[in-house]
């Protein structure tokens, strides 16, 4: 059974901060990693994507990937309200096509 | 504009209906999937379809149907045998992997379906 494991949260932080959010996965010859944002109420929306060891960053986004730990993360800084939102982390794993597997997601709460 | 489509946005159900949940995609994206997510839980796969004509069983796919008559289309429809149908049911879409970053899928906004 492959598994993508998140802490649930509520993860609170203060407006302008740093927020890291983590994720393990099971599937160690697992290739693509993806985070989604998902507002109450509304659908997920594919965020970033990371294909390979190390950080991507994409505006106040950073994507961190250690295959070798099977570990990933997503860095927000300068953290804002609107940020406040679940965020699951989605994983395809090896000769999977296009299928993903989802963690149950963190909820996120940026307090001005 | 490109995207993906799901109707109604709220459905309700009685004991013993079956009903069926619409999506369509205008992105030519060869694969479809089908999605539960119960409240403070995660995405479960219902049923997938990489090609027209052809889908495969998801994890929990009891008490479901699907077909895949046109590239754009993948209705879905919950019978009367699933017991607990009261959830938020997202659709999704991707492109092949010949060529594209694999895995990355893309949703519909969602229909919330309720059984009174």
């Amino acid at each position: 059974q492959k598994e993508v494991e998140q802490n649930s949260g509520p993860l609170s932080v203060p407006e302008g901060a740093i927020a890291s959010l983590n994720c393990t996965y099971s599937d160690r010859g697992s290739q693509s990693f993806f985070w989604y944002r998902q507002y109450s109420g509304k659908s997920p929306e594919l965020i970033m994507s990371i294909y390979s060891n190390g950080d991507k960053e994409d505006g106040r986004f950073t994507a961190q990937l250690n295959k070798a730990s099977q570990y990933v993360s997503l860095l927000i800084r300068d953290s804002q309200p609107s940020d406040s939102a679940t965020y699951l982390c989605a994983v395809n794993g090896d000769n999977a096509g296009n299928m993903l597997t989802f963690g149950g997601g963190t909820r996120l709460m940026v307090k001005p | 504009d490109g995207g993906i489509t799901q109707s109604p946005k709220y459905l309700f159900r009685k004991e013993g209906q079956n009903v069926t949940l619409s999506c369509e995609q205008n992105l030519n994206h060869d694969a479809m999937y089908w999605y539960r997510q119960d409240p403070g839980q995660g995405l479960r796969l219902i049923y997938y379809s990489q090609i027209v004509n052809d889908f495969q069983k998801g994890d929990i796919a009891e008490g479901y149907s699907v077909s895949r008559e046109k590239k754009e289309s993948f209705p879905l429809t919950v019978t009367s045998a699933q017991k607990n149908p009261t959830a938020f049911y997202l659709c999704a879409s991707t492109r092949d992997s010949s060529g594209q970053r694999v895995g990355e899928q893309f949703f519909g906004p969602g229909t919330r379906l309720t059984v009174l």
